[in-house]
């Protein structure tokens, strides 16, 4: 186990609607980073928050959000659901310190759009 | 801009037998690679990583992976592959130079099918 949190495990939306995803990073960790995994392909990048900042974006729409807290949870938002939204959202938390992080992943959460 | 490629999508190999995964990557600096292993409805598990040093880099499960920069592969390698090895493995890469925080670039992922 990696000490990553994510919830909720499932869920299912309706195309326009709005989501909000969750995860709690590993104890003493100072980074997350969210992926969107599509059924067959690998993980995407979509983001990392350092310190509560956006610190990098992968190739998505701003209709993808994020927050980070000084807990170090972090929360992920979409508007405007669309059908190809639907995949295993993925958060992975690391520290950053002098050196190259490792990234854990949490068990993810599956989302599936109607 | 950097990439991954895994250009087996499916991996057959006897219990008992060596297995290799292949991974090769593009990037414009150096590279930092990685490697992960999904069960079914699980996230990403680490099994190893290269950041510099030896060429060989040995990981979790008696897992190892080959480092090199010539041919700008990353193999992992076990010398003797048990049936709950089956899964699906991901090489990711970091290129020390980029902008975009420390994010990784996943290959499309190889599936691993140990037979008893």
């Amino acid at each position: 186990e990696t000490g990553v949190t994510q919830s909720p495990t499932h869920l299912i939306k309706t195309r326009g609607q709005q989501v909000t995803l969750r995860c709690s990073s590993q104890s003493g960790h100072n980074t997350v980073s969210w992926y969107q995994q599509a059924l067959g392909q690998g993980p995407q990048f979509i983001f990392q928050y350092y310190r509560e900042e956006e610190n990098g974006r992968g190739n998505f729409p701003p209709r993808f959000s994020g927050l980070q807290f000084p807990n170090y949870s972090s929360e992920l938002n979409v508007n405007a659901l669309e059908l190809d939204d639907s995949a295993l959202y993925l958060c992975a938390s690391s520290v950053i310190l002098a050196g190259p992080d490792t990234q854990y992943f949490g068990p993810g959460t599956r989302l599936t759009v109607l | 801009a950097q990439s991954v490629a895994q250009p087996e999508d499916q991996v057959n190999v006897a219990e008992g037998n060596p297995l290799t995964v292949k991974c090769t990557y593009s990037v414009s600096g150096n590279p930092y690679l990685f490697w992960y292993v999904q069960y079914p409805n699980r996230g990403l598990q680490f099994l190893l990583k290269y950041i510099t040093g030896d060429n060989l880099v040995k990981g979790s499960y008696g897992f190892e992976a080959e480092f090199n920069k010539s041919q700008t592969s990353f193999h992992l390698k076990k010398p003797s592959a048990l049936v709950s090895d089956s899964a699906l493995y991901f090489c990711a890469v970091r290129d020390m130079k980029s902008a975009a925080g420390n994010k990784l670039t996943f290959g499309g992922g190889t599936r691993v099918l140990v037979k008893p």
